[in-house]
C-alpha cells in the first residue's frame, strides 16, 4: 500500500524556517517524480514544487522560487522541503504527492507563519 | 493557465446524472486534465485523468471528457458517497501546474 506522511510543520515567526519532511512507503520511491502541494486558508490547492525521481530537475511556483527548496533521498525513501524567509501567506496544510498527475497523496503537515 | 470551474455549487439527489465543467483559458498541453474529488479531513482521490482515463479503482460511473479548453467530469448516477467536492487539474507544463478553485456538489 502506498503511503505518504508528511512531518516537520508547526508555528514559525515571519522570516523564519522549517524543514518538511514525506516518508514514502509501497512503491519504489526512486523511480517516482515527488511534489509539494499546499492549501491555504480557505483558499485553493496551490501546486509548490516538484523533483523528478533523479533530483536532477527541479521546478519551483514563482510564489516560492528562491526561498525554498526541495530535495530528495531515494535511499531514504524521503522528500524534504526546505523553506526560508517565511511570509503568513506561506500559511498551509502542506502535501506531498506522487507524480503527476498526483494519484497519491499524504495527509498534509500544517504550517502556521505568524508573530 | 487559469483553470475556471462551473457551477461553484452544485445541488443534485443520489441518483441524478452530475455535470461538472473546467474551462482554462488557454489550450491544455495534450489534454494533461486530471480531476479529484476532495472530502472533509481527506486528502484529494484522483478520479480522472488525461482528461477521460479513469484513475484505479474509480468507479464507472465517473467518466470525463473534453479536450482543448472545455472539460467535462459526469457522474452518472450520483451515490450518497460522491457528495463532496471535485476540482480540475492541469499538469500540461512541468513548471506551472494549476488548479481550478473547486465545485461543491451537495445533496438536494
Amino acid at each position: 500500500e502506498v503511503q505518504l506522511v508528511e512531518s516537520g510543520g508547526g508555528l514559525v515567526q515571519p522570516g523564519g524556517s522549517l524543514r518538511l519532511s514525506c516518508a514514502a512507503s509501497g512503491f519504489t520511491f526512486g523511480t517516482y517524480e515527488m511534489n509539494w502541494v499546499r492549501q491555504a486558508p480557505g483558499k485553493g490547492l496551490e501546486w509548490v514544487s516538484s523533483i523528478s525521481s533523479s533530483g536532477f530537475t527541479i521546478y519551483y511556483a514563482d510564489s516560492v522560487k528562491g526561498r525554498f527548496t526541495i530535495s530528495r533521498d531515494n535511499a531514504r525513501n524521503s522528500l524534504y522541503l526546505q523553506m526560508n524567509s517565511l511570509r503568513a501567506e506561506d500559511t498551509a496544510v502542506y502535501y506531498c504527492a506522487r507524480q503527476k498527475p498526483f494519484d497519491y497523496w499524504g495527509q498534509g503537515t500544517l504550517v502556521t507563519v505568524s508573530s | 493557465i487559469v483553470l475556471t470551474q462551473s457551477p461553484g455549487t452544485l445541488s443534485l439527489s443520489p441518483g441524478d446524472k452530475a455535470t461538472l465543467s473546467c474551462r482554462a483559458n488557454q489550450s491544455v498541453r495534450s489534454n494533461y486534465l486530471a480531476w479529484y474529488q476532495r472530502k472533509p479531513g481527506q486528502p484529494p482521490r484522483l478520479l480522472i485523468y488525461d482528461a477521460s482515463t479513469r484513475a484505479t479503482g474509480i468507479p464507472g460511473r465517473f467518466s470525463g471528457s473534453g479536450s482543448g479548453t472545455d472539460f467535462t467530469l459526469t457522474i452518472s448516477r450520483l451515490e450518497p458517497e460522491d457528495f463532496a467536492v471535485y476540482f480540475c487539474h492541469q499538469y500540461g507544463s512541468s513548471s506551472h501546474v494549476t488548479f481550478g478553485q473547486g465545485t461543491k456538489l451537495e445533496i438536494k
